[in-house]
C-alpha cells in the first residue's frame, strides 16, 4: 500500500511560523490535502489541492508542494492551532488513498 | 446541513465480522460527484483510509486490509456500509465515515461522522 511520511512532532512559539512536511513518491503528480484534528474530535479539512483554503480556514494556514514533499505552513501560529495534523493523498494510480502518520503540533 | 452518523456494535469478538452503517442526511448518496468513504484511527495512532464507494456501487479498497473489507451502499435508505471480516485486536479503532466532495475522489473530505469506537475483544 502507499505510504506518506510526516514527522511525529513539531513545536512552535506563538506568533512564529510552523512548517509540517509530508513526503510521498506520488506527490509530484497527486495533490496533498491537510486535516487538523483536535483531541476527541473528527478531523477538519484545512488545505486542499496542495495550497487552497476551504471556507472557514484562517488565512494563516497555507500550503505548498515541491517534488515529493508537501508542506503545511502556519504563519503566526496561535495557541488554538495546537492539534494533530494529517496529510492525505493517493498513489500514482489514484486508486489507493493514504494518510501520513500525523504530526502533533505544540504551540508553546 | 450535511450530517453523517455511524452506527453498529461497539464490541466484536476476534475472528468475527465487524459491521458498521453510515446514515447520511442533508445529501443523497445516490447522486454523482461524491465518494463515500470509511476511515479508521486506532487509539493514539494516525488515520487509515479503508476505502470508498461511488453511487454506482464502484469501490476502491486499501490493499493493506488484504481482501477483508467490503463497502456497499443502499441509495433507497441513504446509507452506506462497512464490513471487515476476520477481525483481530489490531482492528480496534474509531471508525469514521466521511464524504469525499471531490468529483474524482481525491481526498476532499468535507463532512465526517463523529466516529464510532469498535473494540475487538473476547
Amino acid at each position: 500500500s502507499y505510504e506518506l511520511t510526516q514527522p511525529p512532532s513539531e513545536s512552535v512559539s506563538p506568533g512564529q511560523t510552523a512548517r509540517i512536511t509530508c513526503s510521498g513518491d506520488a506527490l509530484p503528480k497527486k495533490y496533498a490535502y491537510w486535516y487538523q484534528q483536535k483531541s476527541g474530535q473528527a478531523p477538519v479539512l484545512v488545505i486542499y489541492e496542495d495550497r487552497k483554503r476551504p471556507p472557514g480556514t484562517p488565512e494563516r494556514f497555507s500550503g505548498s508542494s515541491s517534488g515529493t514533499t508537501a508542506t503545511l505552513i502556519i504563519t503566526g501560529a496561535q495557541a488554538e492551532d495546537e492539534a494533530d495534523y494529517h496529510c492525505y493523498s493517493t498513489d500514482s494510480s489514484g486508486n489507493v488513498g493514504a494518510f501520513g502518520g500525523g504530526t502533533k503540533l505544540t504551540v508553546l | 446541513q450535511v450530517q453523517l452518523q455511524e452506527s453498529g456494535p461497539g464490541l466484536v469478538k476476534p475472528s468475527e465480522t465487524l459491521s458498521l452503517t453510515c446514515t447520511v442526511s442533508g445529501a443523497s448518496v445516490g447522486i454523482a460527484n461524491y465518494y463515500w468513504t470509511w476511515i479508521r484511527q486506532p487509539p493514539g495512532k494516525g488515520l487509515e483510509w479503508i476505502g470508498n464507494i461511488y453511487y454506482s456501487g464502484s469501490t476502491k479498497y486499501n490493499p493493506s486490509l488484504k481482501g477483508r473489507v467490503t463497502i456497499s451502499i443502499d441509495t433507497s435508505k441513504n446509507q452506506f456500509f462497512l464490513r471487515l471480516s476476520s477481525v483481530s485486536a489490531a482492528d480496534t479503532a474509531v471508525y469514521y465515515c466521511a464524504r469525499d466532495g471531490d468529483s474524482t475522489g481525491r481526498g476532499y473530505f468535507d463532512y465526517w461522522g463523529q466516529g464510532s469506537l469498535v473494540t475487538v475483544s473476547s
